[in-house]
């Protein structure tokens, strides 16, 4: 089965500096995968995906990530952080039989003024 | 921006009594999903319609859950009786293709 790992609980950052959350990813074949941010009772918003083509994928919201197939890992970057991009992040990975979607645990980051 | 519509945003139920959740996808959108999310954790599959019809609900709990997808295209999640664990965010999502997923913003239940 297809999943993804979110090794980090939190993140925090202060604001203007760089940011990466990081996941890794287990699957069969070629993978589809996904950011989501989470705002507090809100739901999930998409950032940014990857399904094929160049490894560099940017988002929204400044947001890019880095597909790399020989570390199986996609983590999310940002080259300078700001206060309000304090949430939960979630990535994700389609999985190959009907197409759902699986989560991992989520990565609080904070950006501290 | 074409948005899955969800409904109520906020539902507080007691314990033992009946609630329900909807969920009106993005037009033309065959797929749609009910997640469910606990606190501090990642949205879980509940339910997968295709059309009308469910594909995948190997993660529902079938003795109090039901979900129905009756002409194809709105969705009601059904829970009955709630328990105190069924407190949760309950996301529904839509997809036309299988490589965009489009989420609407949750119905936040809290059972009592």
């Amino acid at each position: 089965a297809q999943s993804v790992a979110q090794p980090e609980d939190q993140v925090n950052v202060a604001e203007g500096n760089p940011l990466t959350v990081k996941c890794t990813y287990s699957v069969s074949g070629n993978p589809y995968l996904f950011w989501y941010v989470q705002y507090p009772n809100r739901g999930l918003q998409f950032l940014l995906k990857y399904i094929t083509g160049d490894n560099l994928v940017k988002g929204s919201y400044g947001f890019e990530a880095e597909f790399n197939k020989s570390q199986t890992s996609f983590h999310l970057k940002k080259p300078s952080a700001l206060v309000s991009d304090s949430a939960l992040y979630f990535c994700a990975v389609r999985d190959t039989g009907f197409q759902k979607l699986v989560f991992g645990t989520g990565t609080r980051l904070l950006v501290s003024p | 921006e074409a948005e899955v519509a969800q409904s109520p945003r906020y539902k507080i139920t007691e314990k033992s009594q009946a609630v329900a959740f909807w969920c009106d996808p993005i037009s033309g959108h065959a797929t749609l999903y009910w997640y469910r999310q606990i606190l501090g954790q990642g949205p879980e599959l509940l339910v997968q319609f295709q059309d009308e019809s469910v594909v995948d609900d190997s993660q529902l709990p079938k003795d109090r859950f039901s979900a129905e997808r009756l002409k194809g295209v709105d969705s009601t999640l059904k829970i009955q009786p709630a328990e105190l664990g069924d407190s949760a965010m309950y996301l529904c999502a839509s997809s036309f293709s299988g490589a965009d997923y489009t989420f609407g913003s949750g119905t936040r239940l809290t059972v009592v």
